[in-house]
C-alpha cells in the first residue's frame, strides 16, 4: 500500500509553452502533498505545499504564479509549470502525507523536465 | 532552522561488508525521522521511519536507531550488496510541521 504515481515520468518542452504534471495517491487520501524539485547531485528542495481544497502554501523564493498548483481531490494534486524556461529544467518529486498515526511520506517516482 | 548532515557522502564498500550511514540534525525537537532510498533518475522509497518515542527500527537487512537528545540517527546495512547500491538520505520533519528536511544524502556503491 501507500503508492503515489507520476504522470508524465518525462516531458521535453519548448521555451515558453506550460507543462502539467499530475500527482496521485493510488491507494489512500491524501490531504496534504508535497512538492520538491531537484538539481543533480542536490538533496530535494521543497517547493510548495499542496493542501487538498485550499490555496497551497509555497516556499520563500518559489514564484506561485509560475508554478501553479492544484489539490483538486484527495487523490490528486497538480503541479503546472508556466511559461517554461530552459532553467526551470529538473526533477520534480511530489509527496503525499499518509495521514496515518506515524505521519509518514511516500514519494512519486518523479518527472524529468528538459525546457528546449 | 532545521538542518541536516550526512556523513559520509559517498561511500564504497565490498559486497558483503556491514556498513553504517550516519545523519546527524541540529533541532532535536523533532517527531519521528525518514530513510530514504533514491537511485539514479527516481523517486524516493521510503526505507524506515522511527518515531521520536523509538529508538530504533527493523527491515530486514537494514537497521536504523534514533539518538534525539545528539541530534543523530545511524542506519546500518548487513551484508551489503550489489543491489543496495543508491544514495540514502534522512530527513526530518520540522517543528510543527510535516514538511521535511533533507540531508545531502549518502552516496553508496556496493562493489560484487
Amino acid at each position: 500500500g501507500a503508492v503515489v504515481s507520476q504522470h508524465p515520468s518525462r516531458v521535453i518542452c519548448k521555451s515558453g509553452t506550460s507543462v502539467k504534471i499530475e500527482c496521485r495517491s493510488l491507494d489512500f487520501q491524501a490531504t496534504t502533498m508535497f512538492w520538491y524539485r531537484q538539481f543533480p547531485k542536490k538533496s530535494l528542495m521543497l517547493m510548495a505545499t499542496s493542501n487538498e481544497g485550499s490555496k497551497a502554501t509555497y516556499e520563500q523564493g518559489v514564484e506561485k504564479d509560475k508554478f501553479l498548483i492544484n489539490h483538486a481531490s484527495l487523490t490528486l494534486s497538480t503541479l503546472t509549470v508556466t511559461s517554461a524556461h530552459p532553467e526551470d529544467s529538473s526533477f520534480y518529486i511530489c509527496s503525499a502525507l499518509s495521514g496515518r498515526a506515524v505521519n509518514e511520506q511516500f514519494f512519486g517516482p518523479g518527472t524529468r523536465l528538459t525546457v528546449l | 532552522k532545521q538542518e541536516v548532515t550526512q556523513i559520509p557522502a559517498a561511500l564504497s564498500v565490498p559486497e558483503g561488508e556491514n556498513l553504517v550511514l550516519n545523519c546527524s540534525f541540529t533541532d532535536s525537537a523533532i517527531y519521528n525521522l525518514q530513510w530514504f532510498r533514491q537511485d539514479p533518475g527516481k523517486g524516493l522509497t521510503s526505507l524506515l521511519l522511527i518515531q521520536s518515542s523509538q529508538r530504533e527500527q527493523t527491515s530486514g537487512r537494514l537497521n536504523a536507531s534514533l539518538d534525539k537528545s545528539s541530534g543523530r540517527s545511524t542506519l546500518y546495512i548487513a551484508a551489503s550488496q550489489p543491489g543496495d547500491s543508491a544514495t540514502y538520505l534522512c530527513a526530518v520533519p520540522g517543528a510543527g510541521s510535516y514538511q521535511l528536511t533533507f540531508g545531502k544524502g549518502t552516496k553508496l556503491s556496493v562493489i560484487p
